[in-house]
C-alpha cells in the first residue's frame, strides 16, 4: 500500500520562528489533507490540498502531486501552534506518523 | 453543538469486557470512519462505511466490529477487550461531493484504557 512519510519527526523552535514540515507519499494521490492535533488531542483540519498552494493566515500549504510531496509552512510561530501535525492521503485513508512541533516562549 | 460527537469520552474497562463506542454526526455525510491512535503514532483505520449498507474493514479490524445504525450513527465494538486495545479512538466523517473534496472531520476522541 501507499507509504506516507513525514519529516522531521520532532521540531523545537522559539516563538516567532518559521518552519517547514514535509510529507512524502509513495504513490499518486488525488487528495491530501493536513491536520493539527493540539495538546488536548483534538484533531483540527488545516488544509485540503490535492495540488497547488493554499494559505490561511500564518499557515500555508503546497502540494506537488507529480513529485509526490506536500509542504506545510508556519510563519511567525506562536506557542499555540504546538502539537502534532499530520498529513493524510485521504483517498487511501493513510496517515503519516506526524511531526511534533514545540514552540517555546 | 459539535458536528461529530463521540461517547463516552473516557472509559476504563477490564480485560474480557465488551465495550461499545458510539459516534453521531449532524453533518449529513454518508461516509464515516473509525481510527485508533497509539502514543507517538499516526492514526490507523479500523473500519469505514460509505453509506448505511456499506461496511469495510480497514488496516487493523481484528478484534473490532462495527454497526451503521443510520446515516448519522456509527458504532465501534470491542467484543472482548484486551490491554493492547488501550488507545485513543477517533470517529470521522466525510463528503466526497463537497467542494472541499473528501475532507475528513473528526470527533473529539474516546480515550479507552483496558486493564
Amino acid at each position: 500500500g501507499i507509504q506516507v512519510e513525514q519529516s522531521p519527526p520532532d521540531l523545537i523552535l522559539q516563538e516567532g520562528a518559521n518552519s517547514t514540515l514535509r510529507c512524502n507519499f509513495s504513490d499518486s494521490v488525488n487528495n491530501l489533507q493536513w491536520f493539527h492535533q493540539n495538546p488536548w488531542g483534538q484533531l483540527i483540519n488545516l488544509f485540503y490540498i490535492p495540488s497547488g498552494t493554499k494559505q490561511n493566515g500564518r499557515l500555508s500549504a503546497t502540494t506537488v502531486a507529480t513529485e509526490r510531496y506536500s509542504l506545510l509552512y508556519i510563519s511567525s510561530s506562536q506557542t499555540t501552534d504546538s502539537g502534532v501535525y499530520f498529513c493524510a492521503v485521504v483517498n487511501k485513508l493513510v496517515f503519516g506518523q506526524g511531526t511534533r512541533l514545540t514552540i517555546n516562549p | 453543538d459539535a458536528d461529530v460527537t463521540q461517547t463516552p469520552r473516557n472509559r476504563i474497562t477490564k480485560t474480557g469486557k465488551r465495550i461499545m463506542l458510539e459516534c453521531s454526526q449532524t453533518k449529513g455525510h454518508d461516509r464515516m470512519y473509525w481510527y485508533r491512535q497509539d502514543p507517538g503514532l499516526g492514526l490507523r483505520l479500523i473500519y469505514y462505511s460509505f453509506d448505511v449498507k456499506d461496511i469495510n474493514k480497514g488496516e487493523i479490524s481484528d478484534g473490532y466490529s462495527v454497526s451503521r445504525q443510520a446515516q448519522a450513527k456509527f458504532s465501534l465494538s470491542l467484543e472482548s477487550a484486551i490491554p493492547n486495545q488501550t488507545a485513543l479512538y477517533f470517529c470521522a466523517t466525510s463528503d466526497p461531493v463537497a467542494t472541499s473534496g473528501d475532507t475528513q472531520y473528526f470527533g473529539p476522541g474516546t480515550r479507552l484504557t483496558v486493564l
